[in-house]
């Protein structure tokens, strides 16, 4: 079955530093994965996604995440982050079948400091 | 173009009254998703359409909640009766056809049953 991890439940960074998000998944074979963004009182934004080809993956805001299938991982970058990423990010995994949900990470809320 | 749309953004209600939940979905798009998130559960899909035909409810909680989508532009998720335990934001998400894994998510209902 597939499944999704996010070992950080809460970070904080400054603002201007760098930030790693992670992200690890099960699935049987290749599986589709996504990064999404809540801001407070919001719905999900999708920030990006990876569904085959190039491992690094850019998406909006300047977010970048890297598929890494020996280590079952797809993680989140950023170089250089702003006051306003603050918000909650979910890792997903879905599958190419037609018949297979999507499943959302518990979440990893970002604080950042001025 | 207008995102997914969702009406009421608030609601207050009592216990044992009845709820309903709507959502106007991206056009064109085919998939229609119906999602609750609570601190506890975290994201949970209820049920999803294709083609205004319901696929997959497995994930509805009881016989109080129901879930229509009359045409491919309007859906509505009910609730009778309320309980406190409904408590939830209630997300709807449309996907195109042949990419049903990428949703685009309105901005959600905000349910307190009292």
């Amino acid at each position: 079955a597939q499944s999704v991890t996010q070992p950080d439940i809460h970070i904080t960074v400054s603002e201007g530093a760098s930030l790693e998000l992670r992200c690890n998944y099960s699935y049987g074979a290749t599986p589709y994965l996504f990064w999404y963004v809540q801001s407070p009182g919001q719905g999900l934004q999708l920030l990006l996604k990876y569904f085959s080809g190039d491992t690094l993956v850019q998406g909006i805001k300047g977010f970048e995440a890297e598929f890494k299938r020996s280590q079952s991982s797809f993680n989140l970058r950023k170089p250089s982050v702003h006051w306003s990423d603050a918000a909650e990010y979910f890792c997903a995994v879905g599958a190419k079948t037609s018949y297979d949900k999507v499943i959302f990470g518990p979440g990893t809320s970002l604080s950042v400091i001025p | 173009d207008a995102g997914v749309i969702q009406s009421p953004r608030h609601e207050v209600t009592e216990m044992g009254q009845e709820v309903t939940l709507r959502c106007k979905p991206i056009s064109g798009h085919d998939y229609l998703f119906w999602y609750r998130q609570t601190m506890m559960r975290g994201l949970e899909l209820l049920i999803y359409f294709n083609n205004n035909v319901p696929i997959d409810d497995s994930g509805m909680p009881e016989d109080r909640f129901s879930a229509k989508m009359p045409n491919a532009s309007f859906s509505t998720l009910k609730i009778q009766p309320s309980e406190p335990r409904d408590s939830a934001v209630y997300f709807c998400a449309s996907s195109p056809r042949g990419r049903k894994e990428t949703q685009y998510f309105g901005p959600g209902t905000r349910l307190l049953v009292l």
